[in-house]
């Protein structure tokens, strides 16, 4: 299946972060959304073949990678308090969207 | 862009009663619905989902219709269990898009 780590971080106003996320077996496209509590998902951006493949309505101090083994990465700079959520990462097999499936996602606070 | 907008926000049901959920999207380009359980503190997964060429579609005790005219999807559970009881989110796409555009979800409860 889809894995991320860590599961829950706390981080200060200001600091940076890194998510990572290991897409399951055959999936090139990875794709990462924020679940503010009590919100439904909201797309960051998502990546196939390691390019962008699309950007949702998030500021460019997040940024991701795909690496060759359809690994993954989300980086957050300068926190804001606003930033705490759930981020989930989800694979499939293609750009189409069908069949997402979510990592169990990692709980960001920032205080 | 596409928005998606879903009903009730909260959702009571006794157990073996039937539960409906609905959603409206904005976007006519959209052709993929989705529509996720997600309980707590825990990972949506994905329960059925309908493409436009299909105006409904079963899989056990949970069904999805679609109304490409009006917009809107309903997901439909009948005999419902108290295993039923989480959190539903619709969600839209167009298959040439890159984005899922989730519903603000609902919160069901199954009473036993």
């Amino acid at each position: 299946g889809v894995t991320q780590s860590p599961t829950h971080l706390i981080k200060t106003r200001g600091q940076q972060v890194t998510l990572r996320c290991s897409s399951q077996s055959g999936h090139n496209t990875v794709s990462w959304y924020q679940q503010a509590l009590g919100q439904g998902p909201q797309f960051i951006f998502q990546y196939y073949r390691e390019e962008e493949n699309g950007r949702g309505n998030f500021p460019p101090r997040f940024s991701g990678l795909q690496f060759p083994n359809d690994s993954s990465e989300l980086n957050v700079n300068a926190l804001e308090l606003d930033d705490s959520a759930l981020y989930l990462c989800a694979s499939s097999f293609s750009v189409a969207n069908y069949g997402y499936t979510f990592g169990s996602g990692t709980r960001l606070t920032v205080v | 862009g596409e928005n998606v907008e879903q009903h009730p926000s909260t959702l009571s049901v006794q157990e073996g009663d039937s539960a409906v959920i609905k959603c409206t999207y904005s976007d006519s380009a959209s052709n993929y619905f989705p529509w996720y359980k997600q309980e707590l503190g825990k990972r949506p997964q994905l329960i059925i989902d309908i493409r436009s060429n299909v105006g409904e579609k079963k899989d056990q005790r949970i069904a999805v219709t679609l109304n490409k005219t009006a917009k809107h999807f309903s997901l439909h559970i009948t005999e419902t269990q108290p295993e039923d009881s989480a959190v539903y989110f619709c969600a839209a796409s167009n298959s040439g898009n890159e984005k899922l555009t989730f519903g603000t979800g609902t919160r069901l409860t199954i009473i036993p």
